[in-house]
């Protein structure tokens, strides 16, 4: 029963273009949202997150859209960078995010030169 | 200012043995989260702790896991009489406080069941 869905396991754009990963749900409890990068054998590394009293959150070339009638949530990377090849994870909380995290399964992206 | 700090890095037990896997927070820090990564998953929430309590351990196998976080020392994470389906990565974060947005995360213990 996945309550935090990445449908896309890898995802291959080219440097400077648009990344866009995106992440389902399917608790409607659930009410923050965070995004995380993991590079092979490190921790994550929070990257941005979202209320859902928002629908779009934005910090430097990170940008997270919030679509809550459509339990839909998209990261948005402008331009992309090499090293921005990593693994993202979405996660989701209840309680304002002061509880455990609901993980998706990640996206692998990949930027090409 | 060392990060969250985790040890060992990589760790091996036969079946029948006990792994004891620890979890330094970054100073300051009197949260503490355990989250399991079974391959080709995500991270899958354990157990909260904060100093002395246990908060939440809704995602903690009933038997053979335990976990503390004493006054002094690090947050243990121990697992008795292991598995081949305990291999996985074991990954602790910590905060200043309940919120997983200022949650760091350590580099992982990887333990695998032979």
């Amino acid at each position: 029963d996945q309550q935090v869905k990445q449908n896309s396991p890898s995802l291959s754009v080219q440097e400077g273009r648009i990344s866009i990963l995106n992440c389902d749900y399917t608790n409607s409890m659930f009410d923050y949202f965070l995004w995380y990068k993991k590079y092979p054998a490190e921790g994550p590394t929070f990257l941005i997150s979202i209320s859902s009293i928002k629908d779009k959150n934005e910090d430097g070339r990170f940008t997270v859209f919030l679509n809550k009638s459509a339990k839909h949530l998209s990261l948005h990377i402008v331009p992309s960078q090499p090293g921005d090849s990593a693994v993202y994870f979405c996660a989701a909380s209840g309680m304002g995010g002061a509880d455990g995290l609901t993980f998706g399964k990640g996206t692998h992206l990949i930027i090409q030169p | 200012n060392a990060g969250v700090m985790q040890n060992p890095r990589h760790l091996v037990r036969r079946r029948g043995q006990e792994a004891r896997l620890r979890c330094s927070p970054m100073k300051g820090h009197s949260h503490v989260y355990w989250y399991r990564q079974l391959p080709e998953e995500g991270l899958k929430f354990m157990v909260y702790l904060q100093k002395e309590n246990i908060i939440d351990e809704s995602g903690m196998p009933k038997e053979r896991f335990s976990a503390e976080f004493p006054k002094e020392g690090p947050s243990i994470l121990r697992i008795q009489q292991v598995v081949r389906g305990d291999s996985a990565a074991y990954f602790c974060a910590s905060s200043p406080n309940s919120a997983n947005t200022e949650a760091f995360f350590g580099q992982g213990t990887r333990l695998t069941v032979v």
